[in-house]
């Protein structure tokens, strides 16, 4: 693994149905978010975890949670989706100012 | 509030011509400020970033953006364009002042005309 790993790299999914997405970093960064890109929207934060055990909420968290039980994992669920959270999900890290992103997973809700 | 803004959707530039993408900001303290650029289906790829010291930026593929203090703005700017610099454009800052949250714009889509 080189970076920042997403998976699945797309889900259709239907609505009312418990989502995981998965995201892995090997650069041993603190710092790890979650954002969704929506045209015209541009990236909006989910939430964000500074270091493993602790997390926050950015600007949309409502339907959706995450954990961070160690440096590399950064899981973000969607409890019961719905069609509004169709959206490309992106997975970033970073250490110090920069922030690198993942290849993004999309997810569509029906 | 932190914010920032990227007050266009598209910018149009025929290739060799220079370009600028406009990004201004709002912090309540001092800015640390980015631009990152998005290639179709592809996660953002960070361009550069200002923190202190020199104004004016280099960062990769010929890219530059000039911190202004007092117009609160970062443009990015290149002398001649590529066509392969056609792409999604963001500008981000984070408050120094604050915590390990950068704020995105909702970028600017750059065509460049060959």
């Amino acid at each position: 693994i080189a970076g920042i790993t997403q998976a699945p790299t797309s889900q259709i999914l239907a609505a009312g149905r418990r989502m995981t997405l998965r995201c892995t970093q090997d650069m041993r960064h603190n710092a790890m978010y979650w954002y969704r890109q929506d045209l015209g929207l541009g990236l909006r934060l989910i939430h964000y975890s500074n270091t493993a055990g602790t997390t926050g909420k950015g600007e949309v968290p409502d339907g959706y949670s995450v954990s961070r039980a160690n440096t590399d994992d950064f899981p973000l669920t969607l409890a019961s989706a719905v069609p509004s959270q169709t959206s490309v999900y992106f997975c970033a890290s970073s250490r110090g100012n920069e922030q690198f992103f993942g290849p993004g997973t999309r997810l569509t809700v029906l | 509030a932190q914010s920032v803004a990227q007050p266009e959707d598209q910018v149009n530039v025929a290739e060799g011509n220079p370009l600028t993408v406009k990004c201004t900001y709002s912090v309540s303290g001092n800015p640390y400020l980015f631009w990152y650029v998005q290639y179709p289906n592809r996660g953002l790829q960070f361009l550069l970033k200002y923190i202190t010291g020199d104004n004016l930026v280099k960062g990769s593929y010929g890219f530059e953006a000039e911190f202004n203090k007092s117009q609160t703005s970062f443009h990015l700017k290149k002398p001649s364009a590529l066509v392969s610099d056609s792409a999604l454009y963001f500008c981000a800052v984070r408050d120094v002042n604050r915590d390990d949250k950068i704020i995105f714009g909702k970028g600017t889509r750059l065509h460049i005309l060959p």
